[in-house]
């Protein structure tokens, strides 16, 4: 089963701090990975993308990795601030053997981060 | 601002009425995709739209069906509302039809609320 799993579930972190995020899949054909940040009650905002060949990805204070051997990915968040709390979710996009599976998205749970002062 | 537009934000009706929800894509998009999120739910992929057609289907009830029109808008709509049918719905819209490729953009999403 295409399946995309995170963890931990909830985080509390002290602003400043950094903390890292997980994420397992067994989506299968694997075409990219993606990491959203979606904020209470609105869509989510892609932070970055990342396909097989990619190990690792930047976009400012957030860096994601991808081990597709161990279908592994992890979202690092340096110098947390108080505007990250959020929930942080990874999908994965399956690649197609016909033209439905190529268009989809499997979510993950979702980790919810709360930065306090 | 991701430029993708839902209407109506908020939603209360009772159950067995029927709802529309429109979703404006972005400018140029012409893949327009629906997802459900219920409380403390991961998104589940409804329907997708390529200009005007239906390219693929997730886990959509009968109950519900959408469209996209000539000007690329799109409308889901959900029938025969049951209290289990509350939920964050929301709207994407890429410019490929394939995600393999390309970045999906997420509407503000529209909350049902069934009473």
């Amino acid at each position: 089963k295409n399946q995309v799993e995170q963890s931990p579930q909830s985080l509390i972190i002290l602003e400043g701090k950094n903390c890292t995020l997980q994420c397992n899949y067994t989506v299968s054909p694997f075409s990219n990975l993606r990491w959203y940040k979606q904020d209470t009650g609105r869509g989510p905002v892609s932070l970055t993308i990342m396909t097989f060949s990619e190990n690792t990805k930047s976009n400012g204070r957030y860096t994601a990795t991808l081990d597709a051997d161990t279908k592994q990915s992890s979202l690092h968040i340096t110098a947390s601030q108080l505007s990250d709390s959020a929930s942080y979710i990874c999908v994965v996009t399956r690649g197609w053997k016909n033209n439905n599976a190529g268009n989809m998205l499997t979510f993950g749970g979702g980790t919810r981060l709360m930065v306090k002062p | 601002d991701s430029g993708v537009t839902q209407t109506p934000k908020h939603l209360i009706t009772a159950t067995g009425q029927r709802v529309t929800l429109r979703c404006s894509p972005r400018s140029g998009d012409l893949s327009v995709y629906w997802y459900q999120q219920s409380l403390d739910q991961g998104l589940q992929f409804l329907i997708q739209y390529y200009n005007g057609e239906e390219r693929a289907k997730g886990n959509i009830l009968e109950r519900f069906s959408a469209q996209q029109f000539p000007d690329l808008h799109s409308e889901l709509n959900l029938s025969s509302l049951e209290l289990g049918d509350s939920a964050l719905y929301f709207c994407a819209s890429s410019l490929g039809q394939y995600l393999t490729n390309t970045e999906a953009f997420f509407g503000q999403g529209t909350r049902l609320t069934v009473v």
